[in-house]
């Protein structure tokens, strides 16, 4: 069965900081993989996805994340954050053909100015 | 427009009620979703549509009864809900089911007394 880990489950940084968020799936097939974001009392929001192509995706807010076939992972890079960018990320992965999007557990992030 | 649309915002029932909850979309997608979100815990698949016909349920209890009308609306009919049923119901969709995208609505948040 397919699962996806995020390690990272608070993050906490400073504004300027340089992000970087785990994501680790299990499955050997061909795989979909998708970064959303939760800002507080707002709803999920695609912030970017991977289906083929260049490993190395770029998303709205400044956000990218390169996918690493080899370990099985999809992290996510910001370079600067800022305060604003402060909510709960989700990793998700589907398999390639498959109606299913499975969701890692999350990773909080507190931005502070 | 990936607008997805979701009524009521807010739902508070006793556990002998019987309610609804509703989604819509206008984006022509083919493939609709519910899932339940609890608090800081990531979202939980509960049932996909494929071009009107249920194609998951991922053994969700009878007390949650999904209904797709048409391919821009689909429902989730509540009726002697526990509790533990307390959460956030999300709608989501796709223009298709092989993995691709999905938009999330922003939520029904449901409280069971």
């Amino acid at each position: 069965a397919q699962s996806v880990s995020q390690h990272n489950h608070h993050v906490i940084l400073s504004e300027a900081a340089s992000l970087e968020l785990g994501c680790n799936y299990s499955y050997g097939g061909t795989v979909n993989l998708f970064w959303y974001v939760q800002y507080p009392g707002q709803h999920l929001q695609l912030l970017l996805k991977y289906f083929s192509g260049d490993p190395l995706v770029k998303g709205i807010k400044g956000f990218e994340a390169e996918f690493i076939k080899s370990k099985f992972s999809f992290n996510l890079r910001k370079p600067s954050v800022q305060w604003s960018d402060t909510a709960e990320y989700f990793c998700a992965v589907n398999a390639y053909g498959t109606d299913k999007l499975i969701f890692g557990t999350g990773t909080r992030l507190q931005v502070f100015p | 427009d990936t607008e997805v649309t979701q009524t009521p915002k807010h739902l508070v029932m006793g556990m002998t009620n019987k309610k609804s909850l509703k989604c819509e979309q206008h984006m022509g997608h083919r493939a609709m979703y519910w899932y339940k979100q609890k608090a800081k815990k990531p979202p939980e698949l509960m049932f996909v549509y494929s071009y009107e016909k249920l194609s998951i349920n991922e053994s969700v209890p009878s007390r949650f009864s999904p209904e797709c009308p048409n391919s821009s609306l689909l429902n989730l009919h509540l009726h002697a809900l526990q509790p533990e049923d307390s959460a956030l119901y999300l709608c989501a969709s796709s223009q298709g089911t092989a993995g691709e995208t999905q938009y999330f609505g922003p939520g029904t948040r449901l409280l069971v007394l």
